[in-house]
């Protein structure tokens, strides 16, 4: 089983601030994908194969990366973006998600 | 619009069953695979089990391997989960999902909560 490791676990980001959320596979992955969860929400598809945004998400948003390293980033942090974020890959089965980085707004 | 509407959750005793359902609507169902998530209280998300256009294949997560079982009825658009031998360790909203292109989660519904408590 590929194990996802998010970093930050928790983090707070003021208005404008360039975010940058991680995800590092125990073992090389061929893509990632990258849910939004609001509190009391469904998870929300985000970033997916790595680098494409979903339908309506902001293009301040951007994913990168390769093999075991992945990331997220929000160009200029807003009050809306203040959620949680899990990566997740299916590469490999089992599919399996990191553990989610809490970013919150200072 | 796509629409995941899961119904069936609710309050159990430990060691009963309980069947979750998921009427899906706004796109072909029989063109997906299905898959469920559970989100124990304040947790992540966890991978429970998915299921191919048809149903001839099913895949479990080691958690509830031999007591789960994912199954759909492509003519209702509906994907279920039966859940036996329940555990407290199972408590968790569960979720439904579309699986798109890459394995990709690209559609969620709004989660049926089962709570598993004597």
């Amino acid at each position: 089983e590929i194990v996802l490791t998010q970093s930050p676990t928790t983090m707070a980001a003021s208005p404008g601030e360039k975010v940058t959320l991680t995800c590092r596979a125990s073992s090389s992955v061929s893509y990632m994908h990258w849910y939004q969860q609001k509190s009391g929400a469904s998870p929300k598809l985000w970033i997916y194969d790595t680098s494409n945004r979903a339908s309506g998400v902001p293009n301040r948003f951007s994913g990168s990366g390769s093999g075991t390293s992945y990331s997220l980033t929000i160009s200029s942090m807003e009050t809306e973006d203040a959620a949680t974020y899990y990566c997740q890959q299916w590469s490999s089965n089992p599919p399996t998600f990191g553990g989610g980085t809490k970013l919150e707004l200072k | 619009e796509v629409q995941l509407v899961e119904s069936g959750g609710g309050l159990v005793q430990p060691g009963r069953s309980m069947k979750l359902s998921c009427a899906a609507s706004g796109f072909t169902f029989s063109d997906y695979y299905m898959a469920w998530v559970r989100q124990a209280p304040k947790k992540g998300l966890e991978w429970v089990a998915s299921i191919s256009y048809e149903g001839s294949s099913t895949y479990y997560g080691d958690s509830v391997k031999g007591r789960f079982t994912i199954s759909r009825d492509n003519a209702k658009s509906t994907l279920y989960l039966q859940m036996n031998s329940l555990r407290s360790e199972d408590t968790a909203t569960y979720y439904c999902a579309r699986v798109g292109y890459d394995y990709v989660m690209d559609a969620w519904g709004q989660g049926a909560s089962v709570t598993v408590s004597s």
